[in-house]
């Protein structure tokens, strides 16, 4: 049972808007900055949002972040074949004095 | 750019420790909080710990008593030790470069280290 919730799967199709979103507690989400990675099997875990919504370079704008009271969003625009991967949100819980992750969100572009 | 590999025998039996090693290419290994974090079979990510600055280590409370992050900065090497491994340790480890506010850029590609007789 992961700290940070996360829907298991979200689907949409070519071209559309898809959001993802990270549920956490006052300890984490609530005090602490949010990332976002995209995570392909085989491969490292890509880092698409930090600081709640800056973008590292070379992350396109077809990808944003939000961050309201205790909860995160992870929003795709644009859709693409090549965006289906696991998304895993990101933060720091001070009750814990660990990071800690979300479960991950599997994105099927239809 | 920044790389990092890790390296480290991909079976252990229980109770032994576990043993990795991350190599830092293109880049000094000086500042930054270099992490360890770990994905079981089938499950999500989890925070192992990190080692910055001088040496210091801070790690997650459910594996303190097994775990020890020590660095290189001769060789641009940061490692792992995870002590008393039961199949439950069994995961993915990757080694990451991490900033103070909890996000991590760039990843290892990781290794599978299964542990069992």
């Amino acid at each position: 049972q992961s700290v940070l919730t996360q829907p298991p799967s979200v689907s949409a199709a070519p071209g559309q808007k898809v959001t993802i979103s990270c549920s956490g507690s006052s300890s984490n989400i609530g005090n602490s900055y949010v990332s976002w990675y995209r995570h392909l099997p085989g491969t490292g875990p890509q880092l698409l949002i930090f600081d709640n919504n800056k973008r590292p370079s070379g992350i396109p704008d077809r990808f944003s972040g939000s961050k309201s009271g205790t909860s995160a969003t992870l929003g795709i625009t644009g859709l693409q074949t090549g965006d289906e991967a696991d998304y895993y949100c990101g933060a720091w819980d001070s009750s814990l004095s660990a990071g800690v992750f979300g479960g991950g969100t599997k994105l099927t572009v239809l | 750019q920044v790389q990092l590999q890790e390296s480290g025998p991909g079976l252990v039996k229980p109770s032994e420790t576990l043993s990795l090693t991350c190599t830092v290419s293109g880049g000094s290994i000086s500042g930054y909080y270099w992490s360890w974090i770990r994905q079981p079979p089938g499950k999500g990510l989890e925070w192992i710990g990190y080692i910055y600055k001088s040496g210091t280590t801070n790690y997650n409370p459910s594996l303190e008593s097994r775990v020890t992050i020590s660095q290189d900065t001769s060789k641009r090497q940061f490692s792992l030790r995870l002590s008393s491994v039961t199949a439950a340790d069994t995961a993915v480890y990757f080694c990451a470069r991490g900033e103070w506010s909890f996000w991590f850029n760039p990843w290892g590609q990781g290794t599978l280290v299964t542990v069992s007789s």
